[in-house]
């Protein structure tokens, strides 16, 4: 059973591009979380998203970011017009219920911009 | 937000011996707690959650504890090896939203 995916694994976007980011949950897990890990803090949650629903995004920006997890395919975490503020790991994980279940994580995704 | 705080930051060990370290956390509505062990370019791996106050978990050598009336937890690792370093991470939960702390970095010396 493969774990949680993600990729790409690193990714450079210079100033004002976009940055796609993408999350494929473990087989038969329901539930996606996006965190973020900025220098030097620890991991931050940002939204929690079941299929075709966003469930809590409190943790994400208003502005520029935006995720979704559609009934086909993976999670995606869409940054607009990426800043250097936005150079970040980015942490995907899953769980097929909430609550107590533990949740899965991916290796990241780092972002760097330039 | 939940403030979670861990501590040490980090601690080195000698080979064999055996440690523990600290989460402290807010134990009003409290929910659950998560551990995570987590190697340098690797993914999260979660260790265990545990809800009821007076848990203890096991995981071959390592064990945790937990106390949600005064709200903190203890992680031991008994008979320390160097595939034991790592960073070990908690998160308090709400049900799904982990906050999480800085982490202890452990390093086991051969």
């Amino acid at each position: 059973n493969a774990g949680v995916m993600q990729n790409p694994r690193h990714l450079v976007r210079r100033r004002g591009q976009e940055a796609r980011l993408r999350c494929s949950p473990m087989k038969g897990h329901s539930h996606v979380y996006w965190y973020r890990q900025l220098p030097e803090e620890g991991l931050k949650f940002m939204v929690y998203l079941q299929k075709e629903n966003i469930i809590d995004e409190s943790g994400m920006p208003k502005e520029r970011f935006s995720a979704e997890f559609p009934k086909e395919g993976p999670s995606i975490l869409r940054i607009q017009q990426v800043v250097r503020g936005d150079s970040a790991a980015y942490f995907c994980a899953s769980s097929p219920r909430t609550g107590e279940d533990e949740q899965y994580f991916g290796p990241g995704t780092r972002l760097t911009v330039t | 937000i939940l403030n979670v705080e861990q501590s040490p930051q980090s601690l080195h060990v000698q080979e064999g011996d055996s440690t523990n370290f600290t989460c402290s956390f807010p134990s009003s509505n409290f929910y659950a707690l998560h551990w995570y062990r987590w190697e340098t370019a690797k993914s999260p791996e979660a260790l265990f959650v545990m809800t009821l106050n007076g848990d203890e978990k096991k995981k071959g050598r390592i064990s945790a504890t937990l106390n949600t009336k005064e709200g903190y937890s203890y992680l031991y690792i008994k008979g320390s090896q160097p595939e034991d370093s790592a960073t070990y991470l908690c998160a308090s939960s709400n049900d799904y939203k982990l906050s999480f702390g800085a982490g202890t970095t452990v390093t086991v010396r051969a």
